[in-house]
C-alpha cells in the first residue's frame, strides 16, 4: 500500500517571500505519479504541479517547483514570491500508473492518496 | 473547457431524505471519481467509473448509491444518511490514456452536505 506524509500542519509566509512544503511517500511501485494540489477557502481542488516519476527533471510552473528525490521518495513544493492567492491548503498526492495488460488486474484507476495537508498563510 | 461542475453547491437533508448530487464534465474524460472530505481532512476515495463501469468501491455504505448515467454525468443518489455523513463531496474527472494509465484528475468545486 502506497502512504504519503505531509509533516507541516501549518504554515506561513511573508508576501513576496519563498517557501517550501515538505512530502515523503512509501510505494512499492516503480511507475507514478506525484502532484501537488491546493484547495483555497473556495473549496475546489486545484492542480498546481505534477511530476513523472520516470523523469529526472524538476518539474515547474511559473513560481513552482518541485524537488523530487526519488531515492529518497521526497517530493516537496518550492512557492517562490508568494502571492496572498496563495493562501489555501495543499495537498500532496500520489497515483500510481500503468498496470497488468490483461484486465488491468491490479492496476490503476486513477485515484489519488492525499497527504494530510499543509495549511499555508501568505501574510502581507 | 477543463471545468467540472457539481450541483447543488450545498445540501441540508433529513435523515429519511432521498436526494442525489450531480456532477457534469465536457472534457471527453473516461474516468470519474467521487471524493469525500470531512473538515480539516484529505479527501477520501469513494467510488471510481472507468468507461461508465464501476471499477472501484472503497467499502462505501450502501445508502451511498452511485450512477454514471453516460460519459459525460455521474451522480451519487443518497438516502437515509447519518449525520457522520455531513461532509463536503467532491467530484472529479480524468483522462484514460491506456489500459491503467490516467491522466491527472479535475475537481468540480464540490458539494457541502449537511444531515440533520
Amino acid at each position: 500500500a502506497q502512504t504519503v506524509t505531509q509533516s507541516q500542519p501549518e504554515m506561513s509566509v511573508q508576501e513576496a517571500e519563498t517557501v517550501t512544503l515538505s512530502c515523503t511517500y512509501d510505494t512499492s511501485e516503480s511507475n507514478y505519479y506525484l502532484f501537488w494540489y491546493k484547495q483555497p477557502p473556495s473549496r475546489q481542488m486545484i492542480l498546481v504541479i505534477r511530476q513523472e516519476a520516470y523523469k529526472q527533471q524538476n518539474a515547474t510552473e511559473n513560481r513552482f517547483s518541485v524537488n523530487f528525490q526519488k531515492a529518497a521518495k521526497s517530493f516537496s513544493l518550492k512557492i517562490s514570491d508568494s502571492q496572498l492567492g496563495d493562501t489555501a491548503m495543499y495537498f500532496c498526492a500520489f497515483m500510481k500508473h500503468g498496470g497488468s495488460r490483461i484486465d488491468n488486474y491490479g492496476g490503476s484507476q486513477g485515484n489519488l492518496i492525499f497527504g494530510k495537508g499543509t495549511k499555508l498563510s501568505v501574510k502581507p | 473547457d477543463t471545468e467540472v461542475t457539481q450541483t447543488p453547491k450545498h445540501l441540508v437533508m433529513g435523515m429519511t431524505n432521498k436526494k442525489s448530487l450531480k456532477c457534469e464534465q465536457h472534457m471527453g474524460h473516461r474516468a470519474m471519481y467521487w471524493y469525500k472530505q470531512k473538515a480539516k481532512k484529505p479527501p477520501e476515495l469513494m467510488f471510481v467509473y472507468s468507461y461508465e463501469k464501476l471499477s472501484i468501491n472503497e467499502s462505501v455504505p450502501s445508502r451511498f448509491s452511485p450512477e454514471c448515467p453516460n460519459s459525460s454525468l455521474l451522480n451519487l443518489h443518497l438516502h437515509a444518511l447519518q449525520p457522520e455523513d455531513s461532509a463536503l463531496y467532491l467530484c472529479a474527472s480524468s483522462q484514460i490514456v491506456g489500459v491503467g494509465f490516467y491522466t491527472e484528475a479535475f475537481f468540480g468545486q464540490g458539494t457541502r452536505l449537511t444531515v440533520v
